[in-house]
């Protein structure tokens, strides 16, 4: 997770945007991903982005990416108190051998209150 | 298909022993990861497979972790001679990948380790 930095802890209401905010350090990532993890469950990817695209929309979500300074953001659009989960975000990558690996930050924790 | 299974969910051991958890991925999934994850932090990156061939192990993983997926299936993670400090939840996910393209990973619930 060193590679890839998230802030630690988000606090909005309920109906207010959420922007989750990802900074990574390697300019070979092919692809962004966003993970969410709820209490007790295991991740599940929400959304990603392709690194020559800079934004990316789907529903409540928008994704912008600014490859530039290597910075990733996630917004949130009307959250509701069911967002209320640790978002992680991830990067893939080539490691030595060329394969792709997936690698993943420290996670912010979204706390949407009512 | 029920997705991505790991086995027991929870395990509790003395310092020493030796732990063996089983990752199940979904059947037509190429790729499978270990992951571990603290409290408080995010996944950290274990070692990976691509059918039968572990691609990378971490550098910061010690000898005493070992894993396999003999088949090209399911896999094992073993710890030997378990320290307090190998305590965490011990994530598998799966994937199907080739090449270049996107990835995007399925995880299990995964196993929490207790070393007392």
């Amino acid at each position: 997770g060193e590679d890839v930095e998230q802030s630690l802890f988000l606090s909005v209401r309920e109906g207010d945007s959420s922007v989750i905010n990802c900074t990574y350090t390697d300019s070979s990532s092919t692809y962004l991903y966003w993970y969410k993890q709820e209490p007790g469950a295991g991740l599940q990817l929400l959304t990603y982005i392709f690194s020559n695209m800079d934004m990316k929309q789907d529903q409540r979500l928008t994704v912008l990416l600014n490859k530039k300074d290597k910075h990733l953001s996630l917004r949130i659009a009307d959250t509701q108190t069911g967002d209320s989960a640790i978002y992680f975000c991830a990067e893939s990558r080539a490691n030595s051998g060329g394969y792709q690996k997936v690698t993943f930050g420290t996670g912010t924790k979204l706390q949407v209150i009512p | 298909d029920t997705g991505v299974s790991q086995d027991p969910r929870h395990k509790i051991t003395k310092r020493g022993q030796n732990v063996t958890f089983r990752c199940d991925p979904i059947s037509e999934h190429n790729r499978l990861y270990w992951y571990r994850q603290t409290l408080g932090q995010g996944p950290e990156f274990l070692t990976y497979f691509q059918n039968e061939a572990q691609l990378e192990k971490s550098r910061l993983l010690s000898d005493r972790f070992s894993a396999e997926r003999p088949k090209g299936s399911f896999s094992t993670l073993e710890i030997q001679r378990t320290e307090q400090g190998d305590s965490a939840m011990y994530l598998c996910a799966s994937s199907f990948h080739w090449g270049t393209g996107d990835e995007k990973l399925f995880f299990g619930s995964g196993t929490q380790l207790s070393v007392l």
